[in-house]
């Protein structure tokens, strides 16, 4: 059964610097990795979405990576601002469909 | 135009209680899901559901069922609410084929007193 873990659980940094979110997956056999966003009371936005066959996504800011081998994924912000001050949380599509990680809480302070 | 809909946003009703979130998708996909958060936000999948089949988690008390009118729509069905229940549904939408991403709607709060 598919476990997506990510690290750090929370995350607070100063507007203006780079970060990295951490997304690990137990089972390699992925069709693709999606980065979602989540405002308080709200949806869920999506952000990028990582095939299998590839390796990075860029949007904007936004640049997120996979190494399904190891069962690895990254998201980076750069340069954030206090609009990305969300949860940010990663789920990964297999045969038994979309299964999701406990999410990073990001607070960005102005 | 919306991709993926639910209706209502919130829910407030009493134990005991039976009823219905709505959710229908604009985009052509040929499954949908029903996902639950709890309150530690946690999101885990209820149903999967396209014309052929129905996937339930086996964790989902039988008191939830999933109708499915036509393609577009997945509607979700609660008999005899509980406090338990309460939590945020969450509607979402892809394609059976492994490369399409997901499409959510924006979440049914529901709360039983």
């Amino acid at each position: 059964k598919q476990e997506v873990t990510q690290i750090p659980a929370a995350l607070s940094v100063p507007e203006g610097e780079n970060l990295v979110l951490n997304c690990s997956f137990t089972d390699s056999a992925i069709y693709n990795l999606q980065w979602f966003r989540q405002d308080p009371g709200k949806g869920l936005t999506s952000l990028l979405l990582i095939q299998s066959s590839q390796r990075e996504q860029t949007s904007g800011r936004l640049n997120a990576s996979l190494d399904k081998s190891s069962g690895r994924s990254t998201l980076y912000i750069a340069a954030s601002q206090p609009g990305d001050s969300a949860t940010y949380l990663c789920a990964v599509k297999g045969a038994d469909g979309l299964t999701f990680g406990k999410g990073t809480h990001l607070i960005i302070q102005p | 135009d919306t991709a993926v809909s639910q209706t209502p946003k919130y829910l407030v009703t009493q134990m005991g209680n039976d009823k219905s979130i709505k959710c229908e998708q604009n985009l052509g996909h040929d499954t949908m899901y029903w996902y639950k958060q709890d309150s530690k936000k946690f999101l885990k999948i209820m149903f999967s559901y396209n014309n052929k089949e129905l996937i339930i988690n086996e964790t989902v008390p039988n008191r939830f069922s999933p109708k499915s009118p036509d393609k577009a729509h997945l509607n979700l069905h609660i008999n005899s609410l509980e406090l338990g229940d309460s939590a945020v549904y969450f509607c979402a939408s892809s394609r059976t084929e492994g490369s399409y991403g997901y499409t959510f709607g924006s979440g049914t709060r529901l709360t039983v007193v």
